[in-house]
């Protein structure tokens, strides 16, 4: 059974950065794509964009290019999210979600990393 | 932009009883790749239907997806206690690629 994992809760000053990791087990960490999903507080999710597990390939969604970077480490299968220059409204828990291939759904989630920038 | 449009916002029901929430897309959704998911306060959403109508792994059947093109619905044939959540539709293809509905918020009556 797929697990993703993800470090804890940051806080973090305005101007500075995070990184969080998405720790993957149970399944071939390079035969999935891995999406980032940010959620402001009391709103839906927004989707941030995904990586190319076996390529380390990115591709962002409008509005996450530049401060945001996607990366992998497929010797410990793991994910990570990037955010640079933070501002007040990066606030949000971020998830990182599993996406099968041929198929345009997240069929496994971390647990959310809430990352507060005050 | 791929729009998607939940409704009702929110459906006050009682255990036992059938809910029937509303998805719907400002464009076709391509080839049916609606999804829904399911969260509760604090959790992660979890995903219920894919492709429109198939259940995902470890989903009682008392969920049911169907619909197409730009009219999509979710059915919680009889709502158990742990089945009051907030159900979000998801769209995959349109620009952006993946793009989320407002929710509906099911609670007890």
């Amino acid at each position: 059974q797929a697990q993703l994992v993800q470090s804890g809760s940051d806080l973090r000053k305005p101007g500075a950065s995070v990184k969080v990791s998405c720790k993957t087990s149970g399944y071939t960490f390079t035969s999935y794509l891995m999406n980032w999903v940010r959620q402001a507080p009391g709103q839906g999710p927004q989707w941030m964009g995904w990586i190319n597990t076996a390529t380390g390939h990115p591709t962002y969604a409008q509005g996450f290019t530049g401060r945001f970077v996607f990366s992998v480490d497929t010797s410990v299968s793991t994910a990570y999210l990037q955010i640079n220059s933070l501002k007040s409204e990066d606030t949000a828990v971020y998830y990182c979600a599993r996406q099968p291939s041929y198929r345009g759904d997240f069929d496994s989630w971390g647990q959310g990393t809430l990352v507060t920038v005050s | 932009e791929a729009v998607l449009t939940q409704s009702p916002g929110t459906l006050s029901l009682s255990p036992g009883e059938r809910a029937t929430l509303s998805c719907r897309a400002s464009q076709s959704v391509t080839s049916n790749f609606l999804a829904w998911y399911q969260q509760k306060p604090g959790q992660a959403p979890r995903l219920i239907i894919y492709g429109a109508s198939s259940r995902a792994t470890g989903i009682p059947d008392r969920f049911s997806g169907s619909g197409s093109g730009t009219d999509f619905t979710l059915t919680i044939s009889r709502l158990e206690p742990e089945d009051f959540a907030v159900y979000y539709c998801q769209q995959y293809g349109s620009s952006p690629l993946f793009t989320f509905g407002p929710g509906t918020k099911v609670d007890i009556k």
